[in-house]
């Protein structure tokens, strides 16, 4: 089952913009990660936040968690053409669980025009 | 270079052929993953395995066959009962133990089409 939705499904920007992007989830996580999906490959994992943080810096990455409202966001800044991919959030089982697997959404497309 | 090995890179499958896509980890990492992505879409859970000799089904399991007999190596079989294989195959592995999920490394895929 896929818990995490994107929002939106796509998104245009000129480079040096900001781009940001939203998932929401429907159960109790230990923790919420970002990847990152380049044309015909396969995904990198971009960050992971735990249930306990609010916020968390990479480079030029920013994310959100708010467990309240069961959503998280992406925000990439100062976006440059090679940030052009796919970007998806990924959602584990619940907190004491010893299953590992995870739980993708559809995903975000991004397009940073030059 | 540790990493994830998937091959190969594009596959054509005949009626009623089972095919077999390789995944070799050198990450020593305990659990590995295969997901299915149609065009435009996530990731689907096919199977996993977090031990060696242990596997569980994802959420399309049915069709697809897998085996775990050494830790670096997690083989995914497209049987002729999965009657819609066109898709695009990611393999991944991550540790386990930690009491929570942790970053999942991806190969690059493998493309299976239909003859």
């Amino acid at each position: 089952s896929q818990q995490g939705e994107e929002d939106p499904q796509a998104l245009s920007i000129q480079e040096g913009e900001n781009a940001t992007m939203n998932c929401s989830y429907k159960t109790s996580i230990n923790n919420l990660q970002w990847y990152r999906q380049n044309s015909g490959r396969g995904l990198v994992h971009l960050i992971l936040i735990r249930s306990n943080e609010r916020e968390k810096h990479s480079g030029r990455l920013r994310v959100t968690l708010d467990t309240s409202k069961k959503s998280s966001s992406l925000l990439i800044t100062a976006s440059r053409a090679a940030d052009t991919a796919s970007y998806f959030c990924a959602t584990g089982a619940r907190p004491g669980s010893n299953d590992y697997k995870l739980s993708f959404g559809a995903g975000t497309t991004v397009t940073v025009r030059a | 270079d540790g990493g994830i090995t998937q091959s190969p890179k594009y596959l054509f499958r005949k009626e009623g052929q089972n095919v077999t896509l390789s995944c070799e980890q050198n990450l020593n990492h305990d659990a590995m993953y295969w997901y299915r992505q149609d065009p435009g879409q996530g990731l689907r859970l096919i199977y996993y395995s977090q031990i060696v000799n242990d596997f569980q089904k994802g959420d399309i399991a049915e069709g697809y066959s897998v085996s775990r007999e050494k830790k670096e190596s997690f083989p995914l079989t497209v049987t002729s009962a999965q009657k819609n294989p066109t898709a695009f195959y990611l393999c991944a592995s991550s540790t386990t133990g930690q009491g929570s999920n942790q970053p999942q490394h991806f190969g690059d895929g493998t493309r299976l089409s239909i003859l």
